[in-house]
C-alpha cells in the first residue's frame, strides 16, 4: 500500500515566490497534519483537517501561509510570498482517526530553501 | 515552551548493547507516542502507551511510563546499526487536540 505522498521532495525558490507543497493521503484516514521541523524549533504542528474540515490552525506562522483540503485525496500547503526563514522540512502525515493525538504516517518531507 | 523533552539528546553506544532515552513531559496527558525518525526521511510510528499503561513491549523496544513523575522511557535492546535514527516522544496535553513532539534523541550504534 502506498503510503502519505508528498510533492515536490525538494523545492529551491527565491524569495517573494510562492511555493505549493501537495499531500495525498493514506486512503481512508480521516485526519491529515502538516508539520515543519526545523533545527532550532524541532518539529511543528501547523494544521490539521478533520474529514477535509480546518480544525486546528493556531501553528500557522502567519498570513502568508494558507493550508486546503479539497477532497479526502489531497491538500495544499501554500506560502505567498515566501521568506529566507520559511526554508525547513515541511511533512504531511495521515491519520485514520479523528482527533489528533493517536498514531500518524508521515510522509517523506519537502525540503524547502527560500533564497 | 516543549511538551515532551528528550534526555540525553545524542548517545552513542557500541552495536549489540542497550540504549535507553527518557523523555519528560510537563501536563497530564492521554497518551504518549515514540517515533523514530531516518536521516532525511519522515518520522515513523514505533508505539504508544496510554496512560493507564505502565509498560509496554513492541519487539526489542520496551516503553515505560510514569504519570507521577510524568516522565517515560524507551528502551531498545541488543541494538543494531540499523536503530541509527533520532527518537522522538510525543504527547497530547489533556484537551489539547494535537500532538507535541519533543527535540529527539539522536541515537547512533557503532559497529
Amino acid at each position: 500500500d502506498a503510503g502519505v505522498i508528498q510533492s515536490p521532495r525538494h523545492e529551491v525558490t527565491e524569495m517573494g515566490q510562492e511555493v505549493t507543497l501537495r499531500c495525498k493521503p493514506i486512503s481512508g484516514h480521516n485526519s491529515l497534519f502538516w508539520y515543519r521541523q526545523t533545527m532550532m524549533r524541532g518539529l511543528e504542528l501547523l494544521i490539521y483537517f478533520n474529514n477535509n474540515v480546518p480544525i486546528d490552525d493556531s501553528g500557522m506562522p502567519e498570513d502568508r501561509f494558507s493550508a486546503k483540503m479539497p477532497n479526502a485525496s489531497f491538500s495544499t500547503l501554500k506560502i505567498q510570498p515566501s521568506e529566507p526563514r520559511d526554508s525547513a522540512v515541511y511533512f504531511c502525515a495521515s491519520s485514520p482517526w479523528e482527533g489528533a493525538y493517536n498514531e500518524q504516517f508521515f510522509g517523506p518531507g519537502t525540503r524547502l530553501t527560500v533564497l | 515552551s516543549q511538551q515532551g523533552e528528550e534526555d540525553p539528546q545524542a548517545l552513542s553506544i557500541q552495536e549489540g548493547e542497550n540504549a535507553t532515552m527518557n523523555c519528560s513531559y510537563k501536563t497530564s496527558i492521554n497518551n504518549l507516542q515514540w517515533y523514530r525518525q531516518n536521516s532525511g526521511r519522515g518520522l515513523v510510528h514505533l508505539i504508544l502507551i496510554r496512560s493507564n499503561e505502565r509498560e509496554k513491549h513492541s519487539g526489542r523496544l520496551r516503553v515505560t511510563l510514569d504519570t507521577s513523575k510524568k516522565s517515560s522511557s524507551l528502551l531498545i535492546t541488543a541494538s543494531r546499526a540499523a536503530d541509527t535514527a533520532s527518537y522522538f516522544c510525543a504527547t497530547d496535553a489533556s484537551g489539547a487536540q494535537k500532538l507535541v513532539f519533543g527535540q529527539g534523541t539522536r541515537l547512533t550504534i557503532n559497529p
